[in-house]
């Protein structure tokens, strides 16, 4: 079974301040890195992805960064707002074939 | 609006009951997928369907069973053999698995099940 290791499992960070969540991974045929966001009682979203071929992308205040020499891949939320607490899971897959595998998620909490 | 519906949001049965979770979606996508979510395990994949009338096991699939009669329908029953049901139930659904699509999950806002 593929294996997904994200941490850290929760996360306190001051409003303003950087979050930083990793998610590794074995399977190096993963050529597609998600990171979906989860508020209470909803489902989870895209929030943003990354594809191999870039070791970084960048939307807003999030951005991804990716190793791909180490199996890793960072979620990165500046200036963290309240409104940014929620559970984030790393879903890496293969494009085209096996659905995708989730991370057991990571709590932020975001605190003015 | 197009999206995923899934019904009943809240769903109480008595042991030894099966029960049945509904999700529709409209997005005219191919793929459809059943996740079980609990506190500090992440999303497990129950099971997922490609195409009409075909449809496979995920890692948890025993107590649990799918059809898939139609493209925008893919109804779960929790069979009385599942032993521990207690959980968020999410649904999804995603272009074909095949195509060079993203592989983006678009997600229905779950139903709980809680088995007294």
């Amino acid at each position: 079974q593929q294996q997904v290791k994200q941490s850290p499992q929760s996360l306190i960070v001051q409003k303003g301040g950087i979050s930083i969540i990793n998610c590794a991974y074995e399977n190096t045929a993963f050529d597609y890195f998600p990171w979906y966001q989860q508020f209470p009682g909803k489902g989870p979203a895209l929030l943003i992805a990354i594809r191999p071929d870039v070791s970084e992308k960048k939307e807003g205040r999030f951005t991804i960064s990716f190793n791909k020499s180490a199996k890793q891949f960072s979620l990165h939320i500046m200036d963290s707002q309240p409104g940014d607490s929620a559970t984030y899971f790393c879903a890496p897959s293969i494009v085209g074939n096996t659905p995708l595998v989730f991370g057991k998620g990571t709590r932020l909490s975001v605190i003015a | 609006d197009g999206g995923i519906t899934q019904s009943p949001k809240y769903l109480f049965r008595k042991e030894g009951q099966n029960v049945t979770l509904s999700c529709e979606q409209n997005l005219n996508h191919d793929a459809m997928y059943w996740y079980r979510q609990d506190p500090g395990q992440g999303l497990r994949l129950i099971y997922y369907s490609q195409i009409v009338n075909d449809f496979q096991k995920g890692d948890i699939a025993e107590g649990y069973s799918v059809s898939r009669e139609k493209k925008e329908s893919f109804p779960l029953t929790v069979t009385s053999a599942q032993k521990n049901p207690t959980a968020f139930y999410l649904c999804a659904s995603s272009t074909f698995l095949a195509r060079m699509g993203t592989g983006e999950l678009f997600f229905g806002e779950g139903s709980r099940l809680t088995v007294l």
